[in-house]
């Protein structure tokens, strides 16, 4: 049973413009998140992340959004650029411990 | 970036054959742990350790052992190789959360191929 669901596991945009990477998740006691980037041939990087007692966390070109009622949580990245295109994976810590578990990632590919 | 290096960074093995990966890192972070990466699973957590002499299996264990006899070092055993294991394998290293603050910092990767 999946706790953390990327479920689409690519997304297109141009560069410049908007993009949004969706993550939903099924645990109600989940109460912070986390957003890494890996591009190929590296380790995942930590991105940006957000605790359950706010419902926006914004880093210069990124914004995560969390709606804790539909359990759904977005990153926003704005303007886009070539270099964020990158595998994104959403996290969470499992109840109470240090670790995580992740969905499935979704790739973005940002076109010049 | 945090000081974690995995060896090797590519290893081809035959099934049956018995493989060790280490992960190494200089950060002198408490927690270590061990991940694979394979297309359509995400990250899946294999072992974990919260110290010296301290490991505990995640999601994925079966086939896997594991070691941390210093801070510094987590090693990942492969009793035998099975085609399955083929996959990329991520060491990630944490320290205990403050302020709600559960970052992971992982290595380079091992991509290994069980023939």
């Amino acid at each position: 049973d999946q706790q953390v669901k990327q479920n689409s596991p690519s997304l297109s945009v141009q560069e410049g413009r908007i993009s949004i990477l969706n993550c939903d998740y099924t645990n109600s006691m989940f109460d912070y998140f986390l957003w890494y980037k890996k591009y190929p041939a590296e380790g995942p990087t930590f991105l940006i992340s957000i605790s359950s007692i706010k419902d926006k966390n914004e880093d210069g070109r990124f914004t995560v959004f969390l709606n804790k009622s539909a359990k759904h949580l977005s990153l926003h990245i704005v303007p886009s650029q070539p270099g964020d295109s990158a595998v994104y994976f959403c996290a969470a810590p499992q109840g109470g411990s240090e670790k995580l578990v992740f969905g499935k990632g979704m790739k973005l590919t940002v076109n010049p | 970036d945090a000081g974690i290096t995995q060896s090797p960074r590519h290893k081809v093995t035959e099934t049956g054959t018995p493989v060790t990966l280490r992960c190494h890192q200089t950060e002198n972070h408490r927690y270590m742990y061990w991940y694979r990466q394979d297309p359509g699973h995400g990250l899946r957590l294999i072992h974990y350790s919260y110290g010296v002499k301290d490991t505990d299996k995640g999601e994925v264990s079966d086939g896997y052992s594991v070691s941390r006899s210093k801070t510094e070092d987590f090693l990942l055993t492969l009793e035998s190789a099975t085609s399955s294991q083929t996959s990329v394998y991520f060491c990630a290293i944490s320290e205990p959360a403050r302020d709600s603050s559960y970052e992971q910092y992982f290595g380079p990767g091992t991509r290994l191929t069980v023939t």
